[in-house]
């Protein structure tokens, strides 16, 4: 099975502060990645896909990077409607399998 | 933009079948480029894919490992929407469940439903 590892689990930055979150899959070396957001009782929103593409409508302060097994989210100048679980996405084919980080928790400070 | 709207029983009994449904506006189950899928969320598992059903000139589905042999993913396009069936469930089945629409990645998201899995 494919892991993916997100850190850190957590963290709190203060507003206009950069944040990055990592994300290392165990295996593969497609760039199929994503990112996703999810606001507390909230349902999941896709905010990048193929590793750094940004999904319409999403602000231009998020931006990914990264490639076969390490992949970067930033938020360049944090604000407080990030505050929201982060989570990476990866799919690798052969057969179809879709795996998702554990979540990196952004708070305000 | 797709518009997912699920519907179902929040309890089930152990041992039961979790049955869910999606309504699918803005889009068409029966399309050639669209992927229809299930997901989960627990403080447990995380965020865990389920399964998918889409159309290529036929009728296709895929299921994680981890649940194979207990669920299926039908489309029904009389209604233009799509269902989950998960056979005897356990508690550890107790989740979030979500339907969205995505081929590699998932765009758009049902509101989800708390389905608790208790006698």
């Amino acid at each position: 099975d494919i892991q993916m590892t997100q850190s850190p689990s957590s963290l709190s930055a203060s507003v206009g502060d950069r944040v990055t979150i990592t994300c290392r899959a165990s295996q593969g070396m497609s760039d199929y990645l994503a990112w996703y957001q999810q606001k507390p009782g909230r349902v999941p929103k896709l905010l990048i896909y193929a590793a750094s593409i940004l999904q319409s409508g999403v602000p231009s302060r998020f931006s990914g990077s990264g490639s076969g097994t390490d992949f970067t989210l930033t938020i360049i100048s944090l604000q407080p409607e990030d505050v929201a679980t982060y989570y990476c996405q990866k799919y690798n084919s052969g057969p179809p399998t879709w795996t998702f980080g554990q979540g990196t928790k952004v708070e305000i400070k | 933009q797709v518009q997912l709207q699920q519907s179902g029983p929040g309890l089930v009994k152990p041992s039961q079948t979790l049955s869910l449904t999606c309504a699918i506006s803005g889009d068409s189950v029966s399309s050639n480029s669209a992927a229809w899928n299930w997901i989960r969320q627990s403080p447990s598992r995380g965020l865990e894919w389920l399964g998918r059903t889409y159309y290529r000139s036929k009728w296709y589905s895929d299921y994680a490992l981890s649940v194979k042999g207990r669920i299926t993913v039908n489309p029904d396009t009389s209604k233009n929407q799509f269902s989950l069936q998960l056979n005897s469930v356990t508690p550890e089945d107790t989740a979030v469940y979500y339907c969205a629409v995505g081929n590699l990645y998932f765009e758009s998201w049902g509101q989800g439903t708390l389905v608790t899995v208790s006698s």
